[in-house]
């Protein structure tokens, strides 16, 4: 089995300022992290993923994510935030074995708002 | 870049009527496509998976001869809610994957049973 935790369930913060949206994860199989950003009444789009190599990832927006396996956490910053980025994010795992092969679990979401 | 097209975006049905949300993969062929239900402030419930020419696998919970899914061909998937009631009311978004690596989403579908 496998959970995700998104600790932040809202971020206020003013634009420019930078930005870290937490999650840790728990899994008792390798897993692959994905970040997704939806906006109001609509689907979801895909922001980062991880699937191996490199443990930091980088979204074209800006966007920068790292995992840590030691800490089970994949926390996605930004350093500069800007008004369009206001929208809910949900980090995902997939596990890559098991019972969970090919599931996405997601965490519950974390709503930023920049605010001017 | 890989498009799902999910349709109707919004439906307003009648408690006891039946409804029918289609999940389109556009630009590739999707050998799985998942259900998932989104609550209010709430994050997504993955309620089944259909791989094409099988049957669905629902999640623990989810009845299925409610949420009927048909997945007829690797470009099409259909989830039919039954006899709607108020209760399943919600957002439903399906999802799409070639492979492990590229999940798609679709827009999702407001459903409100009055």
């Amino acid at each position: 089995a496998q959970s995700v935790t998104q600790l932040d369930s809202q971020v206020p913060v003013f634009e420019e300022a930078p930005v870290e949206l937490r999650c840790n994860y728990s899994s008792s199989v390798s897993v692959y992290l994905f970040w997704y950003v939806q906006y109001p009444n609509q689907g979801l789009q895909l922001l980062l993923k991880y699937l191996s190599g490199s443990t930091l990832v980088e979204s074209i927006n800006g966007f920068e994510a790292e995992f840590n396996k030691s800490q089970t956490s994949f926390h996605l910053r930004k350093p500069s935030v800007h008004i369009s980025d206001t929208a809910e994010y949900f980090c995902a795992v997939i596990g890559a074995g098991g019972t969970s092969y090919g599931k996405l679990t997601f965490g519950q979401g974390t709503i930023l708002t920049v605010h001017p | 870049g890989a498009v799902v097209s999910q349709h109707p975006s919004r439906v307003i049905c009648k408690s006891g009527t039946s409804v029918k949300i289609e999940c389109r993969s556009l630009d590739f062929q999707a050998t799985t496509m998942f259900w998932y239900r989104q609550f209010p402030k709430q994050s997504l419930m993955l309620m089944a998976t259909s791989n094409e020419g099988s049957k669905a696998t629902y999640e623990q919970g989810v009845e299925k001869d409610k949420f009927l899914i048909n997945h007829a061909s690797l470009t099409l998937s259909t989830l039919t809610v039954t006899s709607a009631h108020p209760e399943d009311s919600s957002f439903y978004i399906c999802s799409a994957t070639d492979g492990i690596y590229g999940y798609t989403f679709g827009s999702g579908t407001r459903l409100t049973v009055v």
